[in-house]
């Protein structure tokens, strides 16, 4: 079966950091994206890791171990519009090789000053 | 500016009718998808479609249907036989649709939110 994993909630104070973690058990992997979503909108897209190592980005790094089946997204000097859902997705092999993203349930972030 | 439209971002329908959720995007995407959320869920895919005239099925396509006639269009119909069909619907894009290498991230619409009583 597919399956990725992820905290349900976590919380941090302003100015902190925060690592939110990813599991993932896929049938075949094409690389990892993290986005970021705020209640009620779409998800925008804030990284990609097919290799392993890790990815900056300003605030925001996303590391990739594909021989654990593990990546995380970190967060660094948090701000209150930081606070949404952080989903995990990982591109599998769908049908005819296409670009099948599954998806985790997400882990909401909720940043307090 | 390009991007991705869904209208309208509210909608209500009675039980038993269908409805068709509307997905336009400008930015020369071969590949488009539908997808659903529920709240504790994660996205579940519905239909996608690689190219024009053609579309496989996701995950969850029992009670969907869709079509793909142009290059920027993707609608999708819900029918009366979706058993739960209220939840948020999200129509995304990537440029690369078969496969190969590089992020080629999706990119999402503003999504629908459908309620149906």
């Amino acid at each position: 079966g597919q399956n990725i994993d992820q905290p349900t909630e976590m919380t941090a104070t302003e100015g902190a950091i925060v690592q939110i973690n990813c599991t993932y058990q896929t049938s075949g992997f094409n690389g990892l994206f993290w986005y970021q979503q705020h209640a009620g909108e779409a998800p925008t897209f804030l990284s990609y890791n097919v290799l392993d190592g890790l990815e900056e980005k300003g605030r925001f790094s996303s590391f990739l171990s594909r021989s654990k089946g593990y990546s995380y997204l970190l967060l660094k000097e948090l701000q209150m519009k930081d606070s949404a859902s952080y989903l995990c997705a990982v591109r599998g092999m769908g049908h005819y090789n296409t670009d099948k993203l599954i998806f985790g349930t997400g882990t909401r972030l909720q940043v307090f000053p | 500016d390009g991007g991705i439209t869904q209208s309208p971002k509210y909608l209500f329908r009675k039980e038993g009718q269908n409805v068709t959720l509307s997905c336009e995007q400008n930015l020369n995407h071969d590949a488009m998808y539908w997808y659903r959320q529920d709240p504790g869920q994660g996205l579940r895919l519905i239909y996608y479609s690689q190219i024009v005239n053609d579309f496989q099925k996701g995950d969850i396509a029992e009670g969907y249907s869709v079509s793909r006639e142009k290059k920027e269009s993707f609608p999708l119909t819900v029918t009366s036989a979706q058993k739960n069909p209220t939840a948020f619907y999200l129509c995304a894009s990537s440029a690369h649709g078969l496969g190969g290498q590089g992020g080629h991230e999706q990119y999402f619409g503003p999504g629908t939110r459908l309620t149906v009583t």
